[in-house]
């Protein structure tokens, strides 16, 4: 599975949309990506993923570059409830799934 | 409600015992998998099973074993060969090896 590199920390204000960005240069044509979040001391969360085209639901948008080396997970008003580790992977039938240490978003008020 | 659960959620280890973590899900989920993840850190695989009664290692399983005797069930045993067992174990469940993963709340290990 392709690595994904992501910034390390990022804040955001309350009620501001929060783009959480992912390089992911060395993805194959049946990777898709995916991401999840993990609040403290918690299990992770699904929270979208896509292979090409740009994909929302009810938590966040995910953006993915036409070449799909790199994506941007929005979330379009982040509240302090969001503010938690989001990992971008990877992901393509294979099991070992590299998590990384992600972002750390921190939502302020 | 349908969901994965992990039992206990914290587990204290004595030197050279071996202690077993429960992992349960009625997700009717054929694939199942454990995760280790230390302070800071992200998430190393340490074994994942695709279906009963097989099961393969991941990145870090030297010091671990498992079992898959039912679809619903991984328990992941820590033995005593594993060295520095303190860590935040998460199980996880997919309906097939290229699906989301649903994770437990995870089993916090410590040793005495």
């Amino acid at each position: 599975d392709a690595k994904t590199t992501q910034p390390p920390s990022m804040d955001c204000a309350e009620g501001r949309a929060a783009n959480l960005p992912c390089n992911h240069s060395t993805i194959s044509g049946n990777e898709y990506v995916y991401w999840y979040r993990q609040i403290h001391s918690q299990g992770p969360q699904y929270i979208i993923h896509g292979l090409k085209n740009n994909e929302t639901n009810e938590m966040a948008s995910l953006i993915i570059t036409e070449d799909r080396k790199s994506s941007t997970l929005i979330l379009p008003h982040a509240t302090l409830r969001d503010t938690a580790v989001y990992y971008c992977i990877v992901q393509t039938g294979a099991n070992n799934l590299f998590f990384g240490t992600g972002t750390r978003l921190t939502v302020i008020p | 409600d349908g969901g994965i659960t992990q039992s206990p959620k914290y587990l204290f280890r004595k030197e050279g015992q071996n202690v077993t973590l429960s992992c349960e899900q009625n997700l009717n989920h054929d694939a199942m998998y454990w995760y280790r993840q230390d302070p800071g850190q992200g998430l190393r695989l340490i074994y994942y099973s695709q279906i009963v009664n097989d099961f393969q290692k991941g990145d870090i399983a030297e010091g671990y074993s498992v079992s898959r005797e039912k679809k619903e069930s991984f328990p992941l045993t820590v033995t005593s060969a594993q060295k520095n067992p303190t860590a935040f174990y998460l199980c996880a469940s997919s309906a097939s090896r290229i699906e989301k993963l649903f994770f437990g709340s995870g089993t916090q290990l410590s040793v005495l």
